[in-house]
């Protein structure tokens, strides 16, 4: 299986600043016939199911508001919040969806300073 | 409007089964690969099971093969998980989810205690 680890587990940043999460994948998750990063970002708030922020490393999902980007290529990606607002208080997962046996990251908590 | 409505969570005994039901609108399961993932209270997901869009090939993490069984009924637009020989480790909040090629879209979950 393809193990995700995320850095770091938590982190306060003020509100406007900007939010750094890494992901690493022990596995390349790059399909070279596409040349397309089967890589994913979810946002989960208290009591809700995770939602798809981010696919394929860097393509916002419908909605996502544009201060969500994300970069990286094969096993090294990142998640970027470039200026904090109050409602992105959450848990954020990355994924790899490059084979049908899924597998996340353990989770970044992102809170207000 | 896609849409994925997990049911059949509850309370069971150790050692108990239940049934989890996935019913899908919105779209037609026929032409995705659909998966069940958990999260336990306070920690992170799991995957758990993954089915090919036809039935033809499914997958299992190794904490739930031999117990838990997924199934679909693509003329129902519904996906399944059979879960027996159920543990107090297995109480969590369980999500089926739609897998596109872009990323996968989630269920609102249900959930499953385990508890005597």
């Amino acid at each position: 299986d393809i193990v995700m680890t995320q850095s770091p587990d938590s982190l306060a940043v003020a509100l406007g600043e900007r939010a750094t999460i890494n992901c690493k994948s022990s596995q390349s998750v790059l399909y070279s016939p596409n040349n397309k990063n089967y890589l994913a970002w979810y946002q989960q708030k208290p009591g809700q199911p995770p939602k798809l922020l981010i696919y394929w490393a860097s393509t916002r999902e419908s909605g996502v508001p544009d201060r969500f980007s994300g970069s990286g290529s094969g096993t090294d990606f990142t998640l970027t919040i470039s200026s904090l607002q109050a409602e992105d208080v959450a848990v954020y997962y990355c994924q790899q969806f490059y084979h049908p046996q899924r597998t996340f990251g353990q989770g970044t908590k992102v809170e207000i300073k | 409007q896609v849409q994925l409505v997990e049911s059949g969570g509850g309370v069971v005994q150790p050692g108990g089964s239940l049934r989890l039901s996935c019913a899908a609108s919105g779209f037609s399961i026929s032409s995705f690969g659909m998966h069940w993932v958990r999260q336990a209270p306070g920690t992170g997901l799991e995957w758990l099971s993954f089915i090919k869009y036809d039935g033809s090939d499914k997958k299992y993490a190794d904490s739930v093969k031999g117990r838990f069984t997924i199934s679909r009924d693509n003329s129902k637009n519904m996906v399944y998980l059979q879960m027996n020989s159920l543990r107090p480790d297995d109480m969590a909040m369980y999500y089926c989810a739609q897998e596109t090629g872009a990323g996968d879209h989630w269920g609102q979950g249900t959930l499953v205690t385990v508890a005597s």
